[in-house]
């Protein structure tokens, strides 16, 4: 049982938007940044999201993240194939002194 | 560029150690901290702990407190990361990753390793 909650899985058609939620606690979301990595299958982790909603260089618009008290979302809009990929929110959390993971999200385009 | 390598897949027995390394390329070895992050097969990310590759300073996960040790070659900019009295539920791949820190934006796992697959099984 993750500390931070994601949906299992989400889904959409190419072109459409889809959001992923993660919800936290006042110890970890509540009080610091979040970030979301996107894994494609079979590769290393990359980060695709910090400091709540700023995008690493090379990454593209179309991915947006937000943060709103002890919850945060990534939203993906203009879907395409190769965004098919399992994506996690992380953030420390200071009561565990841990970095903290959600449990993933596995995004299929259908 | 930066780069983190790290040391190829390891088989062990239950009750066994295994050493991973990570070497870093493309960026001050000791300007960063590095972190060791593993996934279980079909499973999520789970976080280990990090080092300090400047003062070798550690802070681990609760759940891997006595079993890990993390440490460092400077010289080399290689960070190394051992876990001992392995388990079966052990098997996973293990990655290193560089935090990247700023005092407005916080922090985040910036560049990955490519993984190491340890599998545990006697």
């Amino acid at each position: 049982q993750s500390v931070l909650t994601q949906p299992p899985s989400a889904s959409g058609t190419p072109g459409q938007r889809v959001t992923i939620s993660c919800s936290g606690s006042s110890s970890n979301i509540g009080s610091n940044t979040v970030n979301w990595y996107q894994q494609l299958p079979g590769t290393a982790p990359k980060l695709l999201i910090y400091s709540n909603n700023q995008r690493p260089s090379g990454v593209p618009d179309r991915f947006s993240g937000s943060k709103s008290g002890t919850s945060a979302s990534l939203a993906i809009s203009g879907l395409q194939s190769e965004d098919e990929a399992d994506y996690y929110c992380a953030a420390w959390d200071d009561s565990l002194n841990a970095l903290i993971f959600g449990g993933g999200t596995k995004l299929t385009v259908l | 560029q930066v780069q983190l390598v790290q040391s190829g897949a390891e088989v062990k027995k239950p009750g066994a150690s295994v050493k991973v390394s990570c070497k870093a390329s493309g960026y001050t070895f000791t300007g960063y901290y590095m972190h060791w992050v593993r996934q279980a097969p079909g499973q999520g990310l789970e976080w280990m702990g990090w080092i300090n590759p400047n003062s070798g300073g550690t802070n681990y996960a609760q759940k891997f407190q006595g079993r890990v040790t993390m440490t460092r070659d400077t010289s080399i900019s290689t960070a190394y990361m051992e876990l001992s009295r392995l388990r079966s539920d052990d098997t996973a791949v293990y990655y290193c990753a560089r935090e990247d820190y700023d005092i407005l934006t916080g922090y985040s796992l910036d560049y990955w390793g490519q993984g190491t697959l340890v599998t545990v099984s006697s």
